[in-house]
């Protein structure tokens, strides 16, 4: 079974450029999730899907952080402008309906200059 | 959502059994624990789950006490390539997504 794909891997840009990062789940897996994970913390969730509805984006940074996941299948996360904080690593998961267990991809790591 | 607590970091043996507790003492009833693990530069992966009691898996056993205010995980015989960072998530089923600062463990040879 494929895991949860994530593109690109490392991304370098300058402050108040713009990124995209990419995520494609677990064929069947209705619920995909963006995480942001800072260096030495814990992952904290930025926005998390059903089919292609949000359910939660009450910790996305709404004034330069934007989601959408076009057909319920792959999910695209956009940050413009960027900032120096928002320098991190960006996972997408996918888990099925309401199920127990989260399926990570590997991370995008975006270091902001 | 239950706040948990668990230790910044540990260290063992090659070998040696590992208990990592987890405190969740505002738990609610309909709530279940679950365990991850996160090797560097690569998402949590899950580990385990339970309610109460005990649950064991082919990696790890998770111990539940009557009052459910904390949880052990225990890790038999750790190698090297154990070392990552584990997180205790509390929640209910639908949703368990809130990740703290986890647990260093560093086993040593």
């Amino acid at each position: 079974e494929a895991g949860v794909a994530q593109s690109p891997r490392y991304k370098i840009i300058e402050k108040r450029q713009s990124v995209a990062f990419w995520c494609n789940p677990i064929s069947g897996h209705a619920t995909l999730y963006w995480y942001q994970q800072i260096l030495g913390q814990g992952p904290k969730l930025l926005i998390q899907f059903q089919n292609n509805g949000v359910v939660d984006d009450s910790q996305l940074p709404k004034d330069r952080f934007s989601a959408e996941r076009l057909k319920g299948v792959d999910s695209t996360l956009k940050i413009q402008p960027a900032k120096l904080e928002d320098s991190a690593v960006y996972l997408c998961a996918s888990s099925k309906q309401e199920s127990k267990k989260l399926f990570f991809g590997s991370g995008t790591q975006l270091s902001v200059l | 959502l239950a706040k948990t607590t668990q230790p910044i970091s540990m260290d063992s043996y090659e070998g040696q059994e590992v208990n990592i507790t987890c405190s969740h003492n505002n738990i609610a009833t309909n709530d279940y624990i679950t365990w991850y693990q996160q090797f560097p530069s690569q998402g949590p992966r899950f580990i385990i789950q339970g309610y109460k009691t005990k649950v064991t898996n082919e990696v790890a056993s998770l111990f539940i006490p009557a009052d459910r205010k904390s949880s052990t995980l225990s890790l038999p015989r750790v190698s090297l390539s154990d070392t990552a960072v584990y997180y205790c998530l509390v929640g209910p089923l639908t949703n368990m997504l809130t990740f703290g600062g986890g647990t260093r463990l560093m086993v040593k040879p």
